[in-house]
């Protein structure tokens, strides 16, 4: 069946630095979908991403996705305290209409 | 979006009973969603819930082991059946649409002992 893959697993970064994910699908996806989930809570929808190539900003947030449509990032600049949490990219299919979520990334802040 | 609420918030059980967790949302949805998240992990879906339909199970789940109610468009149940520690995690129900990204409820935390 089909596997989201994301990398690296952890991330640990000084307050101030920049965080990339990098998520990999082993099909290729009708749209891409970004989560966050703090600690201790649900995933929350960040963003979706439907067209090769396709990049799309929030604030100091910059989602990209392939032209392939089997990959994807997210990368976040000058991290702040609030960005802690695991972010996972999730992958839809029209064909099966099933959301794969990504292994995830656990982001955390060295104040 | 749509909110959900979702209840219990958490739960320790005795092993060998069953356990349902529900969900309301807010406005009608076509499907909804149950995944497992164990500690740390990525989601696993368990089923796809239709109003009006039975439930559409992933690999590795079935409606003995969890059986799943969608009476309307706004409310949804996951049953946790007889419980073994194994089924100790966190299951959450989920709804929205592809084009729009989805909702989640707050989560069930649950321990069998």
């Amino acid at each position: 069946g089909q596997q989201v893959m994301q990398i690296p697993q952890y991330q640990h970064v000084q307050e101030g630095e920049d965080f990339t994910t990098y998520c990999n699908s082993s099909t290729t996806l009708s749209n891409i979908q970004w989560y966050k989930q703090r600690p201790g809570g649900h995933p929350v929808f960040l963003i979706q991403l439907v067209k090769s190539g396709e990049v799309k900003k929030q604030k100091r947030l910059t989602f990209q996705f392939g032209e392939a449509k089997k990959n994807s990032s997210l990368h976040i600049t000058a991290t702040q305290t609030t960005d802690v949490g695991t972010y996972f990219c999730a992958g839809f299919n029209f064909g099966n209409e099933k959301l794969t979520f990504g292994t995830g990334t656990r982001l955390t802040i060295i104040p | 979006s749509a909110v959900i609420s979702q209840k219990p918030s958490r739960d320790i059980c005795q092993r060998g009973t069953s356990l349902t967790i529900q969900c309301q949302v807010d406005s009608q949805v076509t499907m909804m969603f149950w995944y497992r998240q164990q500690p740390g992990q990525s989601l696993t879906l368990i089923a796809t819930a239709n109003q009006g339909s039975e439930a559409t199970y992933e690999s590795g789940f079935v409606i003995d082991k969890f059986p799943i109610s969608r009476p309307n468009l706004t409310f949804s149940t996951l049953t946790v059946s007889n419980m073994s520690p194994e089924d100790s995690s966190i299951y959450l129900c989920s709804a929205g649409l592809p084009s729009r990204g989805y909702t989640f409820g707050s989560g069930t935390r649950l321990t069998v002992v």
